[in-house]
């Protein structure tokens, strides 16, 4: 069964700091894999994809990894600002879902104190 | 662009009412869908639309019917509301099928509340 599992559940910050979220995923065989952005009352937004051949892809101050022969992602977020306080989700596409269903993560929730 | 617009943005059923969800989208996309998030859960697909005319099943499609009237519009409709279907509901859009690296894009969301 395909299935994305993300960590920490939440984690809480002081702004400025770093931190870094781990998304691990069964899916099977692998198409992209994206980290979307999901503010309190609002859909989800998309910050990167990225494809089998690729490790690292930077949106600013985001920067996503994939090891995709450990099945793994992260997202580092540098120097957080208060805007960053969201869930983070982490979606892969392929395996036996087909070319229209993704499978989401249940979301890291980030909280950036002043 | 409006991008994906949804309404109503909150409702309150009583269980047994019914009523339908509506979604549409300016940027000409073949395919849309419908999902609910649930506290503490992914988003899960209810039903989707590949391209104009065809439907699909999703992972929890039990209690919903869709209409895909035209390119721009995809609708959600509970027939007899129960309160499992409480939840938020996002319909997103996309140029073609996500393997391919294509983005969904998400509409604000319906937050729908069943008594």
């Amino acid at each position: 069964k395909n299935q994305v599992e993300q960590s920490p559940q939440s984690l809480i910050i002081l702004e400025g700091k770093n931190c870094t979220l781990q998304c691990n995923y069964t899916v099977s065989p692998f198409s992209n894999l994206r980290w979307y952005k999901q503010d309190t009352g609002r859909g989800p937004v998309s910050l990167t994809i990225m494809t089998f051949s690729e490790n690292t892809k930077s949106n600013g101050r985001y920067t996503a990894t994939l090891d995709a022969d450990t099945k793994q992602s992260s997202l580092h977020i540098t120097a957080s600002q208060l805007s960053d306080s969201a869930s983070y989700i982490c979606v892969v596409s392929g395996g036996s879902g087909g070319s229209y269903i993704p499978t989401f993560g249940r979301g890291t929730s980030l909280i950036v104190h002043p | 662009n409006a991008g994906v617009t949804q309404t109503p943005k909150f409702q309150v059923l009583k269980t047994g009412q019914s009523m339908t969800l509506q979604c549409a989208q300016d940027m000409n996309h073949n395919s849309m869908y419908w999902y609910r998030q649930d506290p503490g859960m992914g988003l899960r697909l209810i039903y989707y639309s590949a391209s104009e005319g065809t439907t699909d099943k999703g992972e929890v499609p039990n209690g919903y019917n869709v209409s895909r009237l035209n390119k721009r519009e995809f609708s959600l409709r509970l027939e007899s509301a129960a309160p499992s279907q409480t939840s938020v509901y996002f319909c997103a859009s996309s140029e073609a099928g996500v393997t391919s690296g294509y983005e969904q894009y998400f509409g604000p969301g319906t937050r729908l509340t069943v008594t």
